[in-house]
This record gives structure tokens, sequence and C-alpha cells, in this order.
């Protein structure tokens, strides 16, 4: 079984200024990770994925999260966010065989002017 | 390419009565998978469906059941509604089969149960 902790619930952050969403995961088996983001009042987009190769990975909207597998981490940055920004985002594992998605709570974005 | 769709978008239901959510997958998807996420939380995963078999359940109670069709769309049941049934209810499909790695979510239905 696989869980997985986003350590804040809410990131207040000022535009333009960067910002690290925080993912913990466990697993007794190697997985998949993912972010996915939820702008209010719908569904799920995928922002990036880590599946195997560079620890590095790049996603939609200037995004980028590191793998870190000593640390068992997945931490989310962006070098400078927009207000468009403004979101719930979700960091998520899944198990190689049946990728079935184990979900974080969420933090909550919140970019200001 | 069409991405996932799911229908309705918003339901009102009392308790004790049973619903049927719908949910078209990506084109050239096989397997869809239906999730729950209550008010404020993480998406919880209920059931997947693989070439109209179910395969993989989370911890849910039998009154949540479903189909998957040769089209590859697929139907959540929810019987006897409970209010804490009150959720979004996603539904993502993803290609490759089983070991497929990537899911697409649809924009959710939100169901109320007063």
């Amino acid at each position: 079984a696989q869980s997985v902790t986003q350590l804040d619930s809410q990131v207040p952050v000022f535009e333009e200024a960067p910002v690290e969403l925080r993912c913990n995961y466990s697993s007794s088996v190697s997985v998949y990770l993912f972010w996915y983001v939820q702008y209010p009042n719908q569904g799920l987009q995928l922002l990036l994925k880590y599946l195997s190769g560079s620890t590095l990975v790049k996603g939609i909207n200037g995004f980028e999260a590191e793998f870190n597998k000593s640390q068992t981490s997945f931490h989310l940055r962006k070098p400078s966010v927009h207000i468009s920004d403004t979101a719930e985002y979700f960091c998520a594992v899944s198990d190689m065989r049946y990728s079935t998605l184990t979900f974080g709570k969420g933090t909550m974005l919140l970019v200001s002017p | 390419e069409t991405g996932v769709t799911q229908s309705p978008t918003h339901l009102i239901k009392t308790r004790g009565q049973q619903v049927t959510l719908r949910c078209s997958s990506q084109s050239g998807h096989n397997t869809v998978s239906w999730y729950q996420q209550a008010l404020g939380q993480g998406p919880q995963f209920i059931f997947q469906y693989y070439r109209e078999e179910e395969n993989g359940r989370g911890n849910f109670p039998p009154r949540f059941s479903g189909l998957q069709f040769p089209n590859y769309s697929s139907e959540l049941n929810v019987n006897a509604l409970e209010l804490d049934d009150s959720a979004l209810y996603l539904c993502a499909s993803r290609g490759g089969g089983l070991s497929g790695d990537t899911q697409y979510f649809g924009p959710g239905t939100r169901l109320t149960v007063l």
C-alpha cells in the first residue's frame, strides 16, 4: 500500500515570487509519481509525472518537480508564480502494476498581487 | 482527440435513493477508474474497470458498483444513498491496458445528498 503526505494545506505567496509545494510518499514497491492541479469547480489536470530516468521533471505552466528516492519526496516548484496559478495542487503515487492513484490531501496555492 | 467526459454535471438526491453517473473515456483508452472527492479532501479510489471487468477496488462498500461497456464507457451506481456520499465523483481513463502509466480525468459530477 502507498500513502502520500502533503505537508502544507495552504501556501500563500505573492505574484512573481518562487514557490515550493512539498510532497512525501511511502511505499513498499516502486512507484510512479504525479502532480495534478484542480481549479475551482473543475476536474484534475496533469501537471507533470515521474516514471523513470532523470529525477528533475518539467511540466506544463512552468512547473517542475524533483524526485528524491532517499528522502521519498517529490516536491513541486515554480520560479515565478502568477495569479492564475491559484488552485489546489495534488500529489499522487501509483504502483507500477495496476496504476491506481493514491492522492495526498492537497495544497491550496494562494497567489496575491 | 476527445477527452474524458462525464454526465451529469450536478445532481441532487435524497437519502435512500439510487444514482447512476456516466463517463466516456478518452479515445483509445480501455481502462476506466472512478474516484470520490469529498469536500476539502484528495480523491479516493473507488474501483477500476478493464475490458468490462472490475479490476481493483478501494475501501468502498458494495452499494458502490459499476459497469464498463464494449466502447469503454462506464457507469458508477450508488444504492441507498447516504449523506456522506455527497462529493465530487471523478472518472479517469488511461490507455496501455492495466500497466498504462497516466490517468486523465474528466470534469466530475457533483453529487449532493439531502
